[in-house]
């Protein structure tokens, strides 16, 4: 266990609608990042916060958002999903930024399956 | 731009046998940062081993090590006395001054 959380487990929904991911990062860790991983694909950044402010973007689309709260928890929106919005979502907390050596331990993943 | 790529997509081995699975990256960063993880079915993403671009000592954990090599960029990853709990993807990833980038993967499955 990494002490990352991520809620729910799996997403079930249909095309155009709107959903929310959840992380709670370990104890004490100030940054959360935020991954795609498409079905047997490699792991796609997509953002990445500490201490509650964006600092580093990757391949996010417009209609994906995502904030970090007080508490340190983040949340990840997704917007008029698409077939191909599909993926498993990880989240992944380290201590520092990204600018830092500190390792990234990963959440278990949030399964989004789009009908 | 980074990159990182493992030329292998698919591997297998003997349990109890070794192995060792490919990477190499370009950057023109000179401190930079390495790590292999380990994808198992279930998907969890497990930190098998890191290693600091500027150690010269190639990092080892119980049955895994690597092979540093900075001027050919390469960070091949071994796994020695393979068990069945070895299979699974495994990921290289790099991280410089910003993002992470991680690698295709290598499927590894241990034969009993």
């Amino acid at each position: 266990d990494s002490g990352v959380t991520q809620t729910p487990k799996h997403l079930i929904t249909a095309t155009g609608q709107r959903v929310t991911l959840r992380c709670s990062p370990r104890s004490g860790d100030l940054s959360v990042y935020w991954y795609q991983q498409s079905l047997d694909q490699g792991l796609q950044f997509l953002i990445q916060y500490y201490n509650g402010e964006e600092r580093a973007k990757g391949n996010i689309l417009e209609r994906f958002s995502a904030q970090q709260f007080p508490d340190l928890h983040s949340e990840l929106n997704l917007s008029s999903l698409e077939l191909g919005d599909s993926a498993l979502y990880f989240c992944a907390s380290s201590y520092r930024t990204v600018s830092s050596a500190d390792t990234q331990y990963f959440g278990p993943g949030t399964r989004l399956t789009v009908l | 731009a980074q990159t990182v790529t493992q030329s292998q997509p698919e591997m297998s081995v003997q349990e109890a046998e070794t192995v060792t699975l490919s990477c190499t990256y370009d950057t023109s960063e000179n401190n930079y940062y390495l790590f292999w993880y380990k994808q198992p079915p279930s998907r969890q993403m497990i930190l098998v081993i890191r290693q600091e671009a500027y150690k010269q000592q190639n990092a080892t954990e119980n049955r895994f090590s690597v092979n540093f090599q900075k001027a050919a960029k390469s960070f091949s990853l071994k796994i020695s006395d393979s068990q069945l709990g070895d299979t699974a993807m495994y990921f290289c990833a790099f991280k410089g001054t910003y993002k992470y980038i991680f690698g295709t993967g290598t499927r590894l499955k241990v034969l009993a």
